[in-house]
């Protein structure tokens, strides 16, 4: 069966620092990966997605960035953050068949000090 | 803009109680409508809703899709405490061939009192 990994499963940053937040799949190949950001009291926002190895695209300008070094691995990333980079960070996969629902992964609560 | 609008946001009631969630959405290409529980973490699949006035169920939870007026609903009969959670409506507005664009709701948080 497939499984989604998110880590860290939280973490604190001070503004300015860099961040990497990794999410793997496994039991499946060739998945469709997306990243999302859940603002508190708001709804998810897609914020990345990927239909394959190096392939990235971005839903909404902002200070974060994305990449999909292995089939199976996602990763997303910000050289410098901000107070307003704080949320719950969400992975999900689907399969290239769009009768099928995204999977999500447990999440990282991040928080901007 | 594509919106998805969930209501009532917050909703308690006594255990065995019936509960009714609504979702309406305006997307500019519809391809699906999708139900989702998320109790701490994860979001976990309820329901996928593609075509209008065919009612999917799952035990004691059920959701149908009407098209034409834009809206779903997700019933939850003899509700127990189990069911606390937060309840997520999404509808896939196409990106690109074979890649979903999932927009959500606010979501309702529902509140089972024993």
């Amino acid at each position: 069966s497939q499984t989604i990994h998110q880590w860290p499963a939280t973490l604190v940053q001070p503004v300015g620092s860099p961040l990497s937040l990794e999410c793997t799949v496994e039991g499946t190949s060739n998945p469709n990966l997306y990243w999302y950001r859940q603002a508190a009291g708001r709804g998810l926002q897609l914020l990345f997605y990927s239909v394959g190895i190096g392939q990235i695209s971005s839903e909404v300008p902002q200070n974060l960035s994305a990449s999909r070094p292995q089939d199976r691995q996602f990763i997303l990333s910000s050289k410098k953050l901000l107070l307003s980079d704080s949320g719950f960070y969400l992975c999900a996969w689907s399969v290239h068949n769009l009768d099928q629902p995204q999977h999500f992964g447990d999440g990282t609560r991040l928080s901007i000090l | 803009e594509d919106k998805v609008v969930q209501s009532p946001l917050s909703l308690v009631v006594h255990e065995g109680d019936t509960v009714t969630l609504n979702c309406s959405y305006e997307v500019t290409n519809f391809r699906s409508l999708l139900w989702y529980k998320q109790e701490k973490k994860a979001p976990t699949f309820l329901f996928m809703l593609t075509s209008s006035g065919i009612e999917k169920k799952s035990g004691r939870l059920s959701s149908i899709l009407d098209k034409k007026e834009l809206f779903s609903i997700l019933n939850i009969t003899a509700t127990q405490t189990g069911d606390s959670a937060v309840y997520l409506c999404a509808v896939d507005s196409p990106i690109i061939q074979g890649a979903q664009k999932l927009v959500f709701g606010q979501g309702t948080r529902l509140t089972i009192n024993p």
